[in-house]
């Protein structure tokens, strides 16, 4: 079946970095391109980044740009997405969609499971 | 930067009413919008693509609508499993997306 398994949770210090994957099956990775979406505690969803999983272009939220790099392993069909210079407010469980681009739509309709990244010294 | 706003922010209701959660983009997104469902410690669930298309495998009990700058989820004779938190997103300025803030539908 088509599902995105992401790697397990993490604890962090201030300024450390964390390296979030997102192994893709059940699907043509490079057909689809993949968001990060991020929830802290009690909140709503924050939208991250994208990246085409065809050729590697991406596109970053202006509030994390320059502190995330978003990746795609092909031969593997995984994910990657690196934060960098971690706060304590990026403590949050963050995901990983599929983003299904077709000529109707344009939606996030497979999600990771999620994988809790705490920043705490 | 396209913004969401939802409303209400938070809704209590009972099993069997019919329920409607509006959204609205600050500027038009045409029917650049879609619903998600999110329950308690979930990854959020797709239901409304391009504002009135009902995601495969969802039921028929929701519906979208709207077109331009408003839109709404409607919710016909609540069952239990949707009491949920419901979120929606413009995907107008694609490859970059915002959701809404949220609205959580409680039991009354």
């Amino acid at each position: 079946q088509v599902q995105l398994v992401q790697s397990g949770a993490e604890v962090k210090k201030p300024g450390a970095s964390v390296k979030v994957s997102c192994k893709a099956s059940g699907y043509t990775f490079s057909s689809y391109g993949i968001s990060w979406v991020r929830q802290a505690p009690g909140q709503g969803l924050e939208w991250m980044g994208w990246i085409s999983a065809y050729n590697g272009n991406t596109n970053y939220a202006q509030k994390v740009q320059g502190r995330v790099t978003m990746t795609t392993d092909t031969s593997t069909s995984t994910a990657y997405m690196e934060l960098r210079s971690l706060r304590s407010d990026d403590t949050a469980v963050y995901y990983c969609a599929r983003v299904d681009s077709g000529s109707d739509r344009d939606a996030f309709d497979i999600w990771g499971q999620g994988t809790m990244v705490t920043v705490s010294s | 930067d396209i913004q969401m706003t939802q409303s209400p922010s938070s809704l209590s209701a009972s099993v069997g009413d019919r329920v409607t959660i509006t959204c609205r983009a600050s500027q038009s997104i045409s029917r650049y919008l879609n619903w998600y469902q999110q329950k308690p410690g979930k990854a959020p669930k797709l239901l409304i693509y391009a504002a009135s298309n009902l995601q495969s495998g969802v039921t028929t009990r929701f519906t979208g609508s709207g077109s331009g700058t408003d839109f709404t989820l409607t919710i016909s004779s609540l069952q239990p499993e949707d009491f949920a938190t419901y979120y929606c997103q413009q995907s107008y300025s694609s490859p970059s997306y915002t959701f809404g803030q949220g609205t959580k539908l409680e039991i009354k």
